[in-house]
């Protein structure tokens, strides 16, 4: 089974900076990677898929990249409603199996 | 544009069967090349992936879970269902129903909702 790994578990970060957060596969994915975000009471919402297509609607200000094993979500100026909690996840085709980070949270 | 919505009794019986559905609309649930999945969110912690079908019926689940879950699909009314039999207090958990992302495609979620497993 593919395991994914999610860095750092918590952030603490400011108004305005910069926030990237790592996802590491246990074995080659391609592209195959989601990135959510996920608030109190929510369901988890999606930003990122194939590791680097916006899903529509999100800001631009979310980015993500990679390929492969390592992956990673760039806020680049962190805003009020960007407090979350965020997922990666593998979403493998055959078998259609899923697998999620342990999720990042980041707070003020 | 897509939309899932689970349905489902909020109180469940230890010992007893955990049945959920999840309706799809704006789109046909027997599109050919997209899975359909459950995940599930513990109190306080992550998402679990519980199992997932194909249109073709094809199930694959959860390992850790696998003893005790079944998934189906009714193409007629677009839906599809979960079941989890023996639950425990361990599987109070919000359940979700989605179409997640797969290969070039996006992927869509529905709002969950919330089984409390309570005598």
């Amino acid at each position: 089974d593919i395991q994914m790994t999610q860095s750092p578990s918590s952030v603490s970060a400011s108004l305005g900076d910069r926030v990237t957060i790592t996802c590491r596969a246990s074995q080659g994915i391609g592209t195959w990677l989601a990135w959510y975000q996920q608030k109190p009471g929510k369901a988890p919402k999606l930003l990122i898929y194939d590791a680097s297509s916006l899903q529509s609607g999100v800001p631009s200000r979310f980015g993500g990249s990679g390929s492969g094993t390592d992956f990673t979500l760039t806020i680049s100026s962190l805003q009020p409603e960007d407090f979350a909690t965020y997922y990666c996840q593998h979403a493998n085709t055959f078998p259609p199996t899923l697998a999620f980070g342990g999720g990042t949270t980041v707070d003020i | 544009q897509l939309q899932l919505q689970e349905s489902g009794p909020g109180l469940v019986k230890p010992s007893e069967t955990l049945s959920l559905i999840c309706t799809v609309s704006g789109g046909s649930i027997s599109r050919s090349n997209y899975y359909w999945a459950w995940i599930r969110q513990s109190p306080g912690k992550g998402l679990e992936w519980i199992g997932s079908i194909y249109y073709s019926r094809s199930t694959y689940y959860n390992s850790s879970l696998k003893s005790r879950v079944s998934i189906s699909v009714d193409s007629s009314k677009n839906q599809f269902s979960l079941k989890l039999t023996s639950v425990t207090v361990a599987d109070t958990a919000v359940y979700y129903c989605a179409r997640p992302p797969q290969g070039s495609n996006s992927g869509y979620w529905g709002q969950g909702t919330l089984v409390t497993v309570s005598s």
